[in-house]
């Protein structure tokens, strides 16, 4: 069974940094996209980044409003994407999700984010 | 930036009736590599988080009821639920996973009449 898993959410001050954990298990994650996604308070879903399997270069793509501030890696000895937060905003404040590859087959439940001063 | 556009914004249908969506891209989304439409739609529930209902336009996700099917091609899609069941309310949203960055549509809410 797949599951993924989010963690590191909470509360934390504009400008301020935080590393966020998405655990992958029942798939072969090396070979795996990974795909992060947020959603704000009341509002719809937002691409956040990607990143691809090391066979496919371990590139990653981000969304404009967080490209420069965030960073997605990936520890597959670990099954673990993670994804690191800095100068975050208000406008950061969502549920962060992770989901498997581009076509997102799979979600976690998802860890809230509450950037505010 | 591909856009997508969904409608209706929201729906009310009485249960047991047909439901409709629709997502335009505004780019088309299919593939030559492949053959394949890079198009998917989940479904939100109130308080939870998405699922996917349908990936590659058309192919149903693993557990999802044949109810729900997606058909279109290019930059034309559409979810139908064929028999709305009061488990259907929700919000449903299509993806474009072709380009970068990855875009959804701005969701449609499904209600019971």
């Amino acid at each position: 069974e797949v599951q993924l898993v989010e963690s590191g959410g909470g509360f934390i001050q504009p400008g301020g940094s935080l590393r966020l954990t998405c655990a992958a298990s029942g798939f072969t994650f090396k070979d795996a996209w990974m795909t992060w996604v947020r959603q704000a308070p009341g509002k719809g879903l937002e691409w956040v980044g990607r990143i691809r399997s090391k066979a496919d270069g371990g590139t990653t793509d981000y969304a404009a409003p967080v490209k420069g501030r965030f960073t997605i890696s990936k520890d597959d000895s670990e099954n673990t994407m993670y994804l690191q937060m800095d100068s975050l905003r208000t406008e950061d404040t969502a549920v962060y999700y992770c989901c498997s590859n581009t076509d997102c087959l799979y979600w976690g439940q998802g860890t809230l984010v509450t950037v505010s001063s | 930036d591909i856009v997508m556009t969904q409608s209706p914004a929201s729906l009310a249908v009485s249960l047991g009736e047909r439901a409709a969506i629709n997502c335009k891209s505004s780019q088309s989304v299919f593939s030559t590599s492949n053959n394949k439409n890079f198009l998917g739609w989940y479904q939100q529930r109130a308080g939870q988080p998405p699922k996917v209902l349908i990936y590659w336009a058309s192919i149903r996700g693993s557990g999802v009821p044949d109810r729900f099917s997606g058909s279109g091609s290019g930059t034309d899609f559409n979810l139908t639920i064929s028999s709305l069941q009061a488990e259907d309310v929700a919000v449903y949203y299509c993806q474009q996973y072709l380009g970068t960055p990855q875009t959804f549509g701005q969701g449609t809410k499904v209600e019971i009449k």
